[in-house]
C-alpha cells in the first residue's frame, strides 16, 4: 500500500508570496493532519481535516489555512509568507477518528524556504 | 512550560547497548502515546502506539507508559548503527484524536 505523499518536496518562495502544499493520504484514510517542524519549535500541530471538515486547529495565524477534498486529499495554503515560515511541513493521515484507532502516518514533508 | 518534555541529547551509545529514551508530560488528559523515529530529511516513522498505562513490545523495541508519574519510555535492545536517528515522543487526548503533541526529540547515535 502506498504511503502518504506530499508535493512538492522542496519550495523556495519570497517574502510576501503565497504557497500551496498538497498531501495525498494513504488509501482509505479519512483524516489528514498538518504539522510544521522547525529546529527551534519542533513539531507543531497546524490543523486536522476529516470528511472535508476542519476538526481541530492549532495556534497559528490565519495566514495558514487548509482544506480537504472528497477523495481525502488535502491542501494547505500559507499567504503573505514571512521568513519565519521556513520549515518542514508534514502531513499525516489516519484511518478514522474513532477511539482506540487513529495511528498517524507521516509523509516525507515539503521543505519550504522563504527568502 | 511545555506540555511534553524530552531531553534533546545527543545520546551516543556503542553498538549492542540498551537505549532508554524518555518523556514527561504535564496534561493528565493524554491517553494515547506514540514513539516516532525520524531520519535526517525524512518524515517521522511510527514505531510504537500505546493506549493508557502499561508495556508494549515489538521486536527490539519496548514502550512503557506510567500515567501515575506522567512518564513514558522507549527501550531499544541490541542497538544498531541503523537506529541512529531522532526519536520523538507524541501523545494525544482521547477526544482530540487528530492533534498530536510532540516532544522536542532525542538525537541518538549508535557507534559501530
Amino acid at each position: 500500500k502506498a504511503g502518504v505523499t506530499q508535493t512538492p518536496r522542496y519550495l523556495i518562495k519570497t517574502r510576501g508570496q503565497q504557497v500551496t502544499l498538497s498531501c495525498s493520504p494513504i488509501s482509505g484514510h479519512r483524516s489528514v493532519s498538518w504539522y510544521q517542524q522547525t529546529p527551534g519549535q519542533g513539531l507543531q500541530f497546524l490543523f486536522e481535516y476529516f470528511s472535508e471538515t476542519q476538526r481541530n486547529k492549532g495556534n497559528f495565524p490565519g495566514r495558514f489555512s487548509g482544506r480537504q477534498f472528497s477523495n481525502s486529499r488535502s491542501e494547505m495554503n500559507v499567504s503573505t509568507l514571512e521568513l519565519g515560515d521556513s520549515a518542514l511541513y508534514l502531513c499525516a493521515s489516519s484511518w478514522t477518528q474513532q477511539v482506540h484507532e487513529g495511528e498517524q502516518y507521516f509523509g516525507p514533508g515539503t521543505r519550504l524556504t522563504v527568502t | 512550560q511545555k506540555e511534553v518534555e524530552q531531553d534533546p541529547g545527543p545520546l551516543s551509545v556503542p553498538e549492542g547497548a540498551i537505549v532508554s529514551l524518555n518523556c514527561t508530560y504535564s496534561n493528565s488528559a493524554f491517553q494515547y502515546f506514540m514513539w516516532y523515529r525520524q531520519y535526517s530529511r525524512k518524515g517521522p516513522e511510527l514505531l510504537m502506539y500505546t493506549y493508557s498505562s502499561g508495556n508494549k513490545e515489538d521486536g527490539r523495541f519496548t514502550a512503557q507508559v506510567d500515567k501515575s508519574s506522567k512518564y513514558i519510555s522507549l527501550f531499544i535492545r541490541d542497538s544498531q548503527p541503523s537506529d541512529s536517528a531522532t526519536y520523538l515522543c507524541a501523545m494525544r487526548r482521547s477526544s482530540n484524536t487528530g492533534k498530536l503533541i510532540f516532544g522536542q526529540g532525542t538525537t541518538l547515535q549508535v557507534k559501530p
